[in-house]
């Protein structure tokens, strides 16, 4: 599959514990995107990468958020002491350098307890 | 920043017939708008897009449309199918140094009925 994956693909915590979540995006894909996806809603903006440089944090991502890209590859997105606001779709997509088409992967389902 | 509002949020339609969902989008920057197909606990598919350039683009029973004059654009399916029922959403893409960012709207759940 050449596709953008996610893993873990569900993800049960509770309240106060860290989780990290990982993203591949598509092999040739050097930019990165992160989302947030609530239940009835449309994906919200979090943060990207170009090749490893993180250009762009959205106001929703909090100071417990930390999204890396250490080798310009796969990416992760960690939320410290969750909290239940934080129950969401997390989605992560790619795209190639010049175009604007975004691939998303199948996301992780974060439930905090 | 921009802010894209989509309308109906469910829609219903008999199979064979067409369906239109529209979106109105607030930043005259945006220049990129795709739409997006959702099937419940799967990834958001990019099924269609328009660039700023253009006033329309058809592919197979799918098309889109823009007036950049009024900030909208609309998704036009037409000769509907069971397998078209799904949440669509659309998107404006708001540049943003290299990269463009996407804001979506709300979705709009199209029920496509025999």
């Amino acid at each position: 599959d050449t596709g953008v994956s996610q893993n873990p693909r569900h993800k049960i915590t509770k309240r106060g514990q860290n989780v990290t979540f990982r993203c591949d995006p598509i092999s040739e894909h050097n930019r990165l995107y992160w989302y947030r996806q609530t239940l009835g809603q449309g994906p919200e903006f979090l943060t990207y990468f170009q090749n490893e440089a993180q250009l762009e944090k959205s106001r929703l991502l909090s100071d417990r958020f930390s999204a890396e890209r250490p080798k310009g590859s796969f990416s992760t997105l960690e939320i410290q002491r969750t909290e239940q606001g934080d129950s969401a779709m997390y989605l992560c997509a790619s795209s190639l350098a010049g175009t604007p088409e975004q691939y998303f992967g199948p996301g992780t389902r974060l439930t905090v307890t | 920043g921009e802010n894209v509002e989509q309308h109906p949020s469910t829609l219903s339609v008999q199979e064979g017939d067409s369906a239109v969902i529209k979106c109105t989008y607030s930043d005259s920057a945006s220049n990129y708008f795709p739409w997006y197909k959702q099937e419940l606990g799967k990834r958001p598919q990019l099924i269609i897009d328009i660039r700023s350039n253009v006033g329309e683009k058809k592919d197979q029973r799918i098309a889109v449309t823009l007036n950049k004059t009024a900030k909208h654009f609309s998704l036009h399916i037409t000769e509907t199918q069971p397998e078209d029922s799904a949440v669509y959403f659309c998107a404006a893409s708001t540049r943003t140094g290299t990269a463009s960012k996407l804001t979506f709207g709300t979705g709009t759940r199209l029920q496509v009925t025999l």
